[in-house]
């Protein structure tokens, strides 16, 4: 067990509409990382935050945002939502906003999109 | 270019045996991290091991070794005495820079390993 907490575990829903996934980093962390995992794209960045601040930005789309509250949980917000949009959707923390910080991953969302 | 390259799709090992899964990666970025995960079938990563640029020396950790060939950019992981809870996917990953916004990491596409009796 990391200690990163993801929810849900599972998700499926429809073109067309909007999901919320969640994070919890382990505790004292202050960096929240997302990837996205799917078989034509692999596992890819989508977007950083570290105590509330957007850090870097990855291959994230429009249609997707992301926000980390005082609390330092972390939620993604993907809209509009496509078939293509289908993957496994990880959260990681790490200790802080420096590089050489190991980052321990969640479980993961898996969302599919019917 | 590529920046992490696997070129093993999927490797076979006996049980008890060592095993090398080879990671080649890009950087002109004096300062950078490599990093192997292990994702088994139920979809986890799994953090394995670390290594640094500047470290000196390869990183162990258990069974796991890290070949760190600078001049050659490969970050080779070897597994000694596999066993059958090693089969996974392994990812090997690179951070680059020291500042904050060059956190994000680079996953190469992942190697299956399948370990026999």
């Amino acid at each position: 067990d990391s200690g990163v907490t993801q929810t849900p575990k599972h998700l499926i829903t429809a073109t067309g509409q909007r999901v919320t996934l969640r994070c919890s980093p382990r505790s004292g962390d202050l960096s929240v990382y997302w990837y996205q995992q799917s078989l034509d794209q692999g596992l890819q960045f989508l977007i950083h935050y570290y105590n509330g601040e957007e850090r870097a930005k990855g291959n994230i789309l429009e249609r997707f945002s992301a926000q980390q509250f005082p609390d330092l949980h972390s939620e993604l917000n993907l809209s509009s939502l496509e078939l293509g949009d289908s993957a496994l959707y990880f959260c990681a923390s790490s200790a802080s906003g420096t590089p050489y910080n190991e980052q321990f991953f969640g479980p993961g969302t898996r969302l599919t999109v019917l | 270019a590529q920046k992490i390259t696997q070129t093993q799709p999927g490797m076979f090992v006996q049980e008890k045996e060592a095993v090398t899964l080879d990671c080649t990666y890009d950087t002109s970025d004096p300062s950078y991290g490599l990093f192997w995960y292990k994702q088994p079938s139920s979809g986890e990563m799994i953090f394995l091991i670390y290594q640094g640029s500047y470290d000196q020396q390869n990183a162990t950790e258990g069974r796991y070794s890290l070949n760190f060939q600078k001049a050659r950019k490969s970050a080779n992981l070897v597994i000694s005495a596999s066993q059958l809870g090693d089969s996974a996917m392994y990812f090997c990953a690179m951070r680059e820079g020291t500042t904050g916004t060059a956190s994000k990491l680079t996953f190469g596409t992942g190697t299956r390993l399948q370990v026999t009796l």
